[in-house]
């Protein structure tokens, strides 16, 4: 399966500024996801990131706060904007190989910590 | 609403017997049903996938699919210390390639 390389593993931020989380897959993929996990809680998926379209975002999560990139088959950003304490959660990448129904492998996954 | 619900436990098992985990889900016309363990810190990771109604063996994992009665089960035999996590529960289908994630099972296995 794609190796995917989630950065920052983790980090620790203050409230009222933004990060930039980075995900890359070694091959070409066709979809690729970006979901929060909060502390001891299951997963939920924030929106889905095509190459050369818009994001789709799920219901609770807005562009302006969650504005995602996908420049290429390959990456996708996901920025986390005016972090308030509520944003402290774990951000996962995932990514499918081939159709909509295929598997979804994840990233290690960015533990975001806001003061 | 759409949902896929699962005990969240703990389940105790000694090492050695079957763990067996359980998922139910709303939506009938969900097509493709995974199962991923979650270490506690960790990502989730890929265990088994089965899309048709029966059994899917691989390894000490069995994937078992009753989409009349709107469950998927996994079966963990010769449990070990090391199966001790969170097993995640995900559906697809009904016209969406996007995963409902159950709230997953604990699992602990007791050496």
């Amino acid at each position: 399966s794609a190796v995917i390389s989630q950065k920052p593993s983790r980090d620790i931020c203050q409230r009222g500024t933004s990060l930039t989380i980075q995900c890359q897959v070694d091959s070409q993929v066709t979809m690729m996801f970006w979901y929060r996990q909060q502390p001891g809680q299951s997963l939920t998926l924030i929106a889905t990131a095509n190459q050369g379209s818009e994001a789709t975002y799920e219901s609770g999560f807005v562009i302006d706060k969650f504005p995602i990139s996908r420049p290429n088959l390959t990456f996708s950003t996901l920025t986390v904007s005016n972090m308030s304490p509520e944003d402290s959660s774990i951000y996962l990448c995932s990514v499918t190989e081939g159709g909509g129904n295929q598997p979804q492998h994840f990233g290690d996954g960015t533990r975001l910590s806001i003061l | 609403q759409k949902e896929v619900e699962q005990n969240s436990g703990p389940l105790s098992v000694p090492e050695g017997a079957i763990a067996s985990l359980n998922c139910t889900y709303s939506d009938r016309g969900s097509q493709s049903f995974f199962w991923y363990r979650q270490y506690s810190g960790k990502s989730p990771e890929l265990i088994m996938f089965i899309y048709s109604n029966g059994d899917k063996e691989d390894g000490r994992f069995t994937a078992q699919l009753n989409k009349a009665s709107q469950y998927v089960s996994l079966l963990i035999r010769d449990s070990q210390p090391s199966d001790s996590a969170t097993y995640l529960c995900a559906v697809t289908g009904g016209g969406t390639y996007k995963y409902i994630f159950g709230t997953g099972t604990r699992l602990k296995v007791l050496a």
